[in-house]
């Protein structure tokens, strides 16, 4: 039973560049979120999902998009990478009021 | 949306101190909810209180809402240096399954 995992740990992009952070669980949740962290202002939600097949926009959406491929997977996409977009992404799911959280991407845009 | 602020943002302490951590609203939390993130690490679950004036203990950690659910406090006895961490309130909406954090109070405990 590995939770919640992420891929990659670590990306380096250059402004401009796309690409897709990955998240599956194998806890069998319905609901999905994904949050950047920055120093300072603790975790802010950028989407969720509360079942397979729904998306919803949370505190800082703009600048990404989001799939939730099925029950258990929901990746995280940055179409054109910003230097505003250097953070830490976590991915969580959850089950009666409990997120459980994934290790975390750690981004950096150039 | 509702706005979780979290005092203080750093804390330092001797070990065998304790330490007390305090999240406020101007309006009604939900429910609340206490994460501890580890160095590195990702933040994991330690409790939610539910009612008003609600007090919770694990061990040596205490957990309070306030009467007004406006606040709530987390504490630590007698602090080890396993307590290091950075430790998160967070406003748990039922309806919608959305957290929403405080900044967070970073707590380090030299031996």
């Amino acid at each position: 039973n590995a939770g919640v995992t992420q891929t990659p740990k670590f990306q380096v992009l250059k402004t401009g560049q796309s690409m897709t952070l990955q998240c599956a669980q194998d806890m069998n949740h319905n609901s999905m979120y994904w949050y950047r962290q920055d120093p300072g202002m603790g975790l802010r939600l950028i989407y969720y999902s509360a079942s397979e097949g729904t998306t919803d926009k949370g505190e800082v959406p703009n600048g990404y998009n989001v799939s939730r491929l099925n029950k258990r997977e929901f990746s995280l996409r940055l179409e054109s990478a910003a230097p505003s977009q250097t953070s830490v992404y976590f991915c969580a799911s959850s089950a009666r009021d409990t997120q459980y959280f994934g290790p975390g991407t750690r981004l950096t845009v150039l | 949306g509702q706005q979780v602020m979290q005092i203080p943002q750093y804390q330092h302490v001797q070990e065998g101190e304790d330490f007390t951590t305090y999240c406020n609203s101007s309006t009604t939390l939900s429910n609340i909810q206490w994460y501890k993130q580890r160095p590195g690490g990702h933040p994991v679950f330690l409790i939610q209180l539910v009612k008003s004036g609600e007090v919770k203990k694990q061990k040596r950690l205490t957990f309070q809402f306030g009467e007004a659910k406006k606040n709530s406090s987390l504490h630590i006895t007698a602090t080890q240096t396993t307590d290091v961490g950075t430790y998160f309130c967070a406003d748990y909406e039922t309806s919608g399954s959305r957290l929403t954090f405080g900044e967070g109070t970073q707590l380090t405990v030299n031996p």
